[in-house]
């Protein structure tokens, strides 16, 4: 296992249009995570998954915004109807129940024009 | 608001010397903290963390020191060398194991030579 890999690592699309982010954790992790991180800032929590349950959501984390973790594997977050605020770093991460610390994914780039 | 705050952005050092990076946090209710640090186009990797029921915590060139009181914990480096050169964000939550994170906006550590 190689870690949490995250696809694709850069995205840029125009205003108005929808992405889709994936994220693959370590396989025996059961919990996963999706941070979002601006310029200059920390990484802040969007939402938390544990098997394939989404247990926890930020308000950051509008109406546009929509994730998934089927079957307890992979996850995937979708924006839609996108805006330049949505620019930043969309960070994934998983750990095990017990873990205090997360293993975090290389992150996906969006920029939006 | 910001809970857990870093407030230097940045701090340069020499090589061999000890790197001293803090963090401010206003949450009584958090009880376990932790450091990351940060290379361009990676995600965050986890460092050391501590307990509260500890007031340090040692792991080779890395300590954390906790003073809960003052709701204040510091990362020494010693000695630092070049590879240390990164963004080093802290961290907060409730209890090991907890759903979430919340972050310090970080500090850019630069190792001279």
């Amino acid at each position: 296992d190689t870690g949490v890999s995250q696809d694709p690592r850069h995205k840029i699309t125009k205003r108005g249009q929808n992405v889709t982010f994936r994220c693959d954790p370590i396989s025996e992790h059961n919990r996963l995570y999706w941070y979002r991180q601006t310029l200059g800032q920390g990484p802040e929590f969007l939402t938390y998954f544990q098997n394939e349950a989404q247990l926890e959501k930020s308000r950051l984390l509008s109406d546009r915004f929509s994730a998934e973790r089927p079957k307890g594997s992979f996850s995937t977050l979708e924006i839609q109807r996108t805006e330049q605020g949505d620019s930043a770093m969309y960070l994934c991460a998983s750990s095990l129940d017990t873990e205090g610390g997360y293993t975090f994914g290389s992150g996906t780039r969006l920029t939006v024009v | 608001d910001q809970q857990v705050k870093q407030n230097s952005p940045s701090l340069s050092v020499q090589e061999g010397r000890i790197s001293i990076l803090n963090c401010d946090y206003t949450n009584s209710m958090f009880d376990y903290f932790l450091w990351y640090k940060k290379y361009p186009a990676e995600g965050p990797t986890f460092l050391i963390s501590i307990s509260s029921i500890k007031d340090k915590n040692e792991d080779g060139r890395f300590t954390v020191f906790l003073n809960k009181s003052a709701k204040h914990l510091s990362l020494h480096i010693v000695p630092s060398q070049p590879g240390d050169s990164a963004v080093y964000f802290c961290a907060a939550s409730p209890f090991q194991g907890a759903q979430k994170l919340v972050f310090g906006q970080g500090t850019r550590l630069t190792i001279n030579p």
